[in-house]
């Protein structure tokens, strides 16, 4: 079964500080890999797709890089503000259509 | 619709009660998806729909738990005798089934069982 980790579980910077997210999975046959930011209360909003040919997407101050061999991807946010405050969840959709979900990794912007 | 909508917003019910939680897609999105997100616990799958049928019922908790889909459109996720267990937001996701397969989520329904 596919397993999703995010690292750090919380992670607080200060306004301008660019940063980078880390997702790791154990099951390298994937279709694509998503990444989603969650506020607390609401849903989840999708803010990048990495289809499994791609090795990055980027949008706005957003890059994700996908490293499909090693199972790795990262979330790299460029100067910070403290709207980014969310919860930023990776998850990974492999042969099965269902999404395998990390549980998160919860970032606090300083003003 | 714009996006994915779910109905109620909130449920308080008492145990043993049976549920309903709605979730319209995004209009001409084949497949459909039910999540759990569990306080303190990372998103889980429930189920899968193509179409009005569930190729994938296999993150379903137990028998106390189904879905069905009419029209390839809206769902419902029944929780039948609910247990305190069941509180948790529940996601619908919605996708296209070819290209990106990107899934659209919806702002989740709490249930809180008393």
């Amino acid at each position: 079964k596919q397993e999703v980790t995010q690292i750090p579980a919380a992670l607080s910077v200060p306004e301008g500080e660019n940063l980078v997210l880390n997702c790791s999975f154990t099951d390298s046959a994937i279709y694509n890999l998503q990444w989603f930011r969650q506020d607390p209360g609401k849903g989840l909003t999708s803010l990048l797709l990495i289809q499994s040919s791609q090795r990055e997407q980027t949008s706005g101050r957003l890059n994700a890089s996908l490293d499909k061999s090693s199972g790795r991807s990262t979330l790299y946010i460029a100067a910070s503000q403290p709207g980014d405050s969310a919860t930023y969840l990776c998850a990974v959709q492999g042969g099965a259509n269902n999404l395998f979900f990390g549980t998160g990794t919860r970032l606090t912007v300083i003003p | 619709g714009a996006g994915v909508s779910q109905s109620p917003s909130n449920k308080v019910t008492e145990k043993g009660k049976d549920v309903e939680l709605r979730c319209d897609p995004i209009s001409g999105h084949t497949a459909l998806y039910w999540y759990r997100q569990s306080l303190g616990q990372g998103l889980e799958f429930l189920i899968y729909f193509q179409g009005n049928s569930a190729p994938d019922k296999s993150g379903l908790p137990s028998d106390r738990f189904s879905a069905e889909r009419t029209g390839g459109s809206v769902s419902t996720l029944t929780i039948q005798r609910t247990q305190q267990e069941d509180s948790a937001v529940y996601l619908c996701a919605s996708s296209a089934t070819s290209g990106l397969r990107e899934q659209f989520f919806g702002p989740g329904t709490r249930l809180t069982v008393l």
